[in-house]
């Protein structure tokens, strides 16, 4: 069953400003990862945040996690057109034996040139 | 990093045939293969777990007569769409979970059922 939920839904911005999308869940999670999906194709992973981090870097991404509060961020910063798509939280159980991942329901990001 | 394909990428059938979708592993063998499906501007929903040898394991709701999943190598799995009916049109997306817990994802096959 889905269980992370997204903040905004939909995010429009001009380019060079920051775009933050935030990402709720329910359970324990192993690990929490976002990815990006451009219309009508796959998957790109972008960053991995183990449940035992607080803060990740990877160029112009900065992902937070706060296990307290089951919530994590993506932030990406001097946003560019080419960042338009569709941003996903996934998150890892940390128990299950198949442990699939669950995604949240996603932001579509909009950067105006 | 490691690559995962789908084959084909885009298919159109008539309602009522059955439509086969290939997963595959090109450079690792997958332990596990994972199954979902996106409607347009929506979540990816998992459809079905499966594990090479064995039967998959559906999430509820997802019909396992309708959706045959067949691991039959630790590089392949195939997803049959059977009887396809128009709300079947989907975007079908596969995983693949390395022996590191490392999840790769196709590029998603798009089913247009007419």
């Amino acid at each position: 069953s889905q269980q992370g939920e997204e903040d905004p839904q939909a995010l429009s911005i001009q380019e060079g400003e920051n775009a933050t999308m935030n990402c709720s869940y329910k359970t324990s999670i192993n690990n929490l990862q976002w990815y990006r999906q451009n219309s009508g194709r796959g998957l790109v992973h972008l960053i991995l945040i183990r449940s035992n981090e607080r803060e990740k870097h990877s160029g112009r991404l900065r992902v937070t996690l706060d296990t307290s509060k089951k919530s994590s961020s993506l932030l990406i910063t001097a946003s560019r057109a080419a960042d338009t798509a569709s941003y996903f939280c996934a998150t890892d159980p940390s128990s299950g034996s198949a442990r699939q991942l669950t995604f949240g329901s996603g932001t579509q990001l909009t950067v105006l040139p | 990093g490691a690559v995962v394909s789908q084959h084909p990428s885009r298919v159109i059938c008539k309602s009522g045939t059955s439509v086969k979708i290939e997963c595959r592993s090109l450079d690792f063998q997958a332990t596990t293969m994972f199954w979902y499906r996106q409607f347009p501007k929506k979540s990816l929903m998992l459809m079905a777990t499966s594990n090479e040898g064995s039967k998959a394991t559906y999430e509820q709701g997802v019909e396992k007569d309708k959706f045959l999943i067949n691991h039959a190598s630790l590089t392949l799995s195939t997803l049959t769409v059977t009887s396809a009916h128009p709300e079947d049109s989907s975007f079908y997306i596969c995983s693949a979970r390395t022996g590191y817990n490392e999840q790769y994802f196709g590029p998603g096959t798009r089913l247009t059922v007419t």
